[in-house]
């Protein structure tokens, strides 16, 4: 089955500066791999996905990046700000498969 | 408001008390699923539920039951609770068979089992 690495497990940035989360996985036929953030006290919200048939998504100051060869993906937060701070987890699954596997998170804090 | 409710957001309980956690979807999910967050280990599913009366394991099934008689409720049930259960729980549902679209999570159950 699936197996989604992700690191670090803990980030720490200035104010403005950009943060970048990565995950990689193990079966090559996931072809959806979605971002979730998940404030204190609540659930994970999705803030960005791609699917496999695209490289890089942008939206505003989140893009995420694919490498399907080396079977990576990454999280690019930019000008971060300190509501930026939470828990991001990656995620991979394959359409016609009920298993979305979930990274082990990312724990971000932004300092003002 | 398109939501999934999930109660109570707290419950502490005994070894081998039988429970129940509540998840209700308001936006006509076919697909809902219930995951256990542990520190260090991320989210992994419990059970999911393709359809009314569908139902199926996930990775760390054991010592869990779930049952979906309606499409909109899809509860938790612990029939006899151990410590190893204490854990942070998230029921989560999506439009389709499969997580292949956006998942919404309820806020989360924290149960500790003493």
């Amino acid at each position: 089955g699936e197996n989604v690495e992700q690191h670090p497990s803990t980030l720490s940035v200035q104010e403005g500066d950009s943060a970048v989360i990565k995950c990689t996985y193990s079966d090559s036929a996931s072809n959806y791999f979605p971002w979730y953030k998940q404030e204190l006290g609540k659930g994970p919200q999705l803030i960005i996905d791609i699917r496999s048939n695209v490289g890089e998504k942008k939206d505003q100051r989140i893009a995420v990046t694919l490498n399907k060869t080396a079977k990576h993906f990454s999280l690019h937060i930019t000008e971060t700000q300190p509501e930026d701070s939470a828990v991001y987890f990656c995620a991979a699954s394959e359409t016609y498969n009920n298993d979305m596997r979930f990274g082990a998170g990312t724990r971000l804090t932004v300092k003002p | 408001e398109a939501q999934v409710t999930q109660n109570p957001r707290y419950l502490i309980t005994v070894t081998g008390k039988k429970l129940t956690v509540t998840c209700s979807q308001n936006m006509n999910h076919e697909y809902m699923s219930w995951y256990r967050q542990d520190p260090g280990l991320g989210l992994r599913q419990i059970y999911y539920s393709m359809n009314v009366e569908v139902t199926d394991k996930g990775d760390v099934p054991e010592g869990y039951k779930v049952s979906r008689k309606e499409k909109r409720n899809f509860p938790l049930i612990l029939e006899s609770p151990s410590p190893n259960q204490t854990s942070l729980y998230f029921c989560a549902s999506s439009w389709t068979a499969g997580m292949n679209t956006e998942a919404f999570f309820g806020q989360g159950t924290r149960l500790t089992v003493v």
